[in-house]
């Protein structure tokens, strides 16, 4: 039974581009959180999808947009990078609003 | 929105000795969350309280949510190099949504 996976593990862009990340649910869980986590911080809310939908949202600008497939995979864009979005992203999945299970992360580092 | 803020920010510890670690809110939660993150790693969920004045144990590490559903704590006995890491508490809405904490940072010297 696979936890969560992410891809990549690792990603260097520069300022401007274009960035998609991707998030793998563990068996069973329909719904998916995304976080950035600055280094020396704690995870910070993204959003959250359910039934292909965006439930909810934190302090994020619309840079970031995400999706939900029905197969509960997600993705995570975010679009004119700049040096502050350099962070792990971290994808948590969950069955309903039960203990969230955390992937690896991708560390994006953004020049 | 609501924060939780927890102290202290970093912990130096020498092995063998307790401490504490503390999760504070100016209002009430619904619940609590601690994850420990190990150096390179990710969140790991360790427990979940609800209830007002709860307390649970898993081997060394006591935790307590506050009468006032405010504060919560995590306490080490006997720390070993094994508890090295970063942790953290979150508190969730009624969506399952999570607000982390900055985190505690403990290092543990031999």
């Amino acid at each position: 039974d696979a936890g969560v996976t992410q891809s990549p593990t690792h990603l260097i862009k520069t300022r401007g581009q274009q960035v998609t990340l991707r998030c793998s649910p563990k068996s069973g869980h329909d719904t998916v959180s995304w976080y950035q986590q600055a280094l020396g911080q704690g995870p910070q809310f993204i959003f959250q999808y359910y039934e292909e939908e965006e439930r909810q949202r934190g302090n994020f600008p619309d840079r970031f947009s995400g999706h939900q497939f029905p197969n509960y995979s997600s993705e995570l864009n975010v679009n004119a990078l700049w040096l502050g979005d350099s962070a792990l992203y971290l994808c948590a999945s969950s069955l309903g609003k039960a203990r969230q299970f955390f992937g690896p992360g991708t560390r994006l580092t953004v020049l | 929105g609501q924060q939780v803020m927890q102290i202290p920010q970093y912990q130096h510890v020498q092995e063998g000795e307790d401490f504490t670690t503390y999760c504070n809110s100016s209002t009430t939660l619904s619940n609590i969350q601690w994850y420990k993150q190990r150096p390179g790693g990710h969140p790991v969920f360790l427990i979940q309280l609800v209830k007002s004045g709860e307390v649970k144990k898993q081997k060394r590490l006591t935790f307590q949510f506050g009468e006032a559903k405010k504060n919560s704590s995590l306490h080490i006995t006997a720390t070993q190099t094994t508890d090295v890491g970063t942790y953290f508490c979150a508190q969730g809405d009624s969506w399952g949504k999570f607000q982390f904490g900055a985190g505690t940072q403990v290092v543990v010297t031999p």
